[in-house]
């Protein structure tokens, strides 16, 4: 069955410090995976997609690679603005255009 | 990038009542956009996938009575949540695939049936 573990469920930081967020994917046969930003009431803002093992893409203070069990969302020198809940989303082969998403990383920034 | 726009934001309506959330793609075609469904602190679940003239296909469990979903153009889907109840409130989700690649994301619909 595919599946989207997203790791840790919730994350505080302090303004400036570095970290982390794991995404690790089970799929047969991965077409691409997503990266999205949610802000509470709002839809999901599209951030990356990942297509290969060993690619990666950066925006502003977010870097997203990927491997062919997992990936991570670099987050560097993190502001207040960057706290959200970032999701990650898998798109199976079988499975056709659906997005399958993990349940998120919800990131608090402090100042 | 691509924007998708979703309307209403926010809808009350009274149990029994029916409520239709309009869903478009404002600078691009979208063949296949997609409907979820999303409960406070938890992530989103496909409700169905639309493809535009023909019939959505619909994810186990959810009901296709209840949750008509009509994609007529290549800019506008529709999910009429008939016969609505109060188990029914929840943040409804739009998305349209953009170049047949990557889902842009509607705003989210509120809904609340009293």
């Amino acid at each position: 069955e595919d599946q989207v573990t997203q790791s840790p469920e919730a994350l505080r930081l302090q303004e400036g410090e570095s970290s982390s967020l794991n995404c690790s994917y089970t799929v047969s046969g991965l077409r691409g995976l997503f990266w999205y930003r949610q802000d509470p009431g709002k839809g999901p803002e599209f951030l990356f997609t990942l297509y290969s093992a060993g690619e990666e893409k950066e925006k502003e203070r977010l870097k997203a690679t990927l491997t062919k069990k997992e990936s991570f969302l670099h987050i560097t020198a993190p502001k207040p603005e960057d706290s959200a809940t970032y999701l990650c989303a898998v798109q199976a082969r079988q499975a056709g255009t659906a997005l399958i998403f993990g349940k998120g990383t919800t990131l608090s920034v402090s100042s | 990038g691509a924007v998708v726009s979703q309307h209403p934001s926010w809808v009350i309506c009274k149990s029994g009542t029916s409520v239709k959330i309009e869903c478009r793609s404002l600078d691009f075609q979208a063949t296949t956009m997609f409907w979820y469904r999303q409960f406070p602190k938890q992530s989103l679940m496909l409700m169905a996938t639309s493809n535009e003239g023909s019939k959505a296909t619909y994810e186990q469990g959810v009901e296709k009575d209840k949750f008509l979903i009509n994609h007529a153009s290549l800019t506008l889907s529709t999910l009429t949540v008939t016969s609505a109840h109060p188990e029914d409130s929840s943040f409804y989700i739009c998305s349209a695939l953009y170049r047949g690649a990557e889902a842009f994301f509607g705003q989210g619909t509120r809904l609340t049936v009293v």
